[in-house]
């Protein structure tokens, strides 16, 4: 059964403060999303990694993939109030099959 | 409409009651996934079609869980026999290509 573990599971933080989440498994993905999820919606994408090493940033936010595709990290920058939700990563084991496992979750509060 | 739309949004029924959830997918969009997500966790994979078939219906925790996509487009997921154990928050989402996942808001059953 392949897992994601997710660290921490909660993180209350100052706004503009920074802030690293993360994502692991044993197991090797083929390809890994971050999304975020407010209360009472669905998950939203954030972005999708597939080379082991990749990086991306989008404004402040940076993704790392690491180089053995077994874990992944969330970066955010000078955290704002409307960071505050659920992230959650997802992770394809087998490629073509797009059956993504999801983690556990990083519950984030930022505070003003 | 825009998004993935799921009714209803609310749902309460009674233990072994029978009970049917319905997703409006993205038009064009021939990926279809179910998801169930309790309360503090991450979506948890039912199944997933592509087209009208069950590519993989690895999730389905019983045979009290079945779901249809007759034309590839609306699907249903319909739950025989309700247990209080079953309530949690269902959510559908679709995809054109496999990555990028849309989710609805989902529907909340309640097993009372």
């Amino acid at each position: 059964t392949q897992l994601l573990e997710q660290s921490p599971q909660f993180l209350s933080i100052q706004e503009g403060e920074n802030l690293t989440v993360y994502c692991n498994s044993s197991s090797v993905f083929s390809s890994l999303q971050w999304y975020r999820q407010e209360p009472g919606e669905g998950p939203v994408l954030l972005v999708t990694v597939v080379t082991g090493g990749e990086v991306k940033k989008l404004k402040r936010l940076t993704f790392q993939f690491g180089d053995a595709r077994k874990d992944s990290s969330l970066h955010i920058t000078a955290a704002q109030p409307g960071d505050t939700g659920l992230y959650l990563c997802a992770g394809d084991f087998t490629s073509g099959t797009y059956k993504y496992i999801f983690g556990t979750g990083t519950r984030l509060k930022v505070l003003a | 409409g825009a998004g993935v739309s799921q009714t209803p949004s609310n749902k309460v029924t009674e233990k072994g009651k029978y009970v049917e959830l319905r997703c409006d997918p993205i038009s064009g969009h021939t990926a279809l996934y179910w998801y169930r997500q309790s309360l503090g966790q991450g979506p948890e994979f039912l199944i997933y079609f592509q087209g009208t078939g069950a590519a993989d219906d690895s999730g389905l925790p019983n045979d009290r869980f079945f779901a249809v996509r007759p034309e590839g487009s609306v699907s249903t997921l319909k739950i025989q026999r309700t247990e209080r154990g079953d309530s949690a928050v269902y959510l559908c989402a679709s995809s054109k290509e496999g990555y990028e996942q849309y989710f609805g808001p989902g529907t909340r059953l309640t097993v009372t």
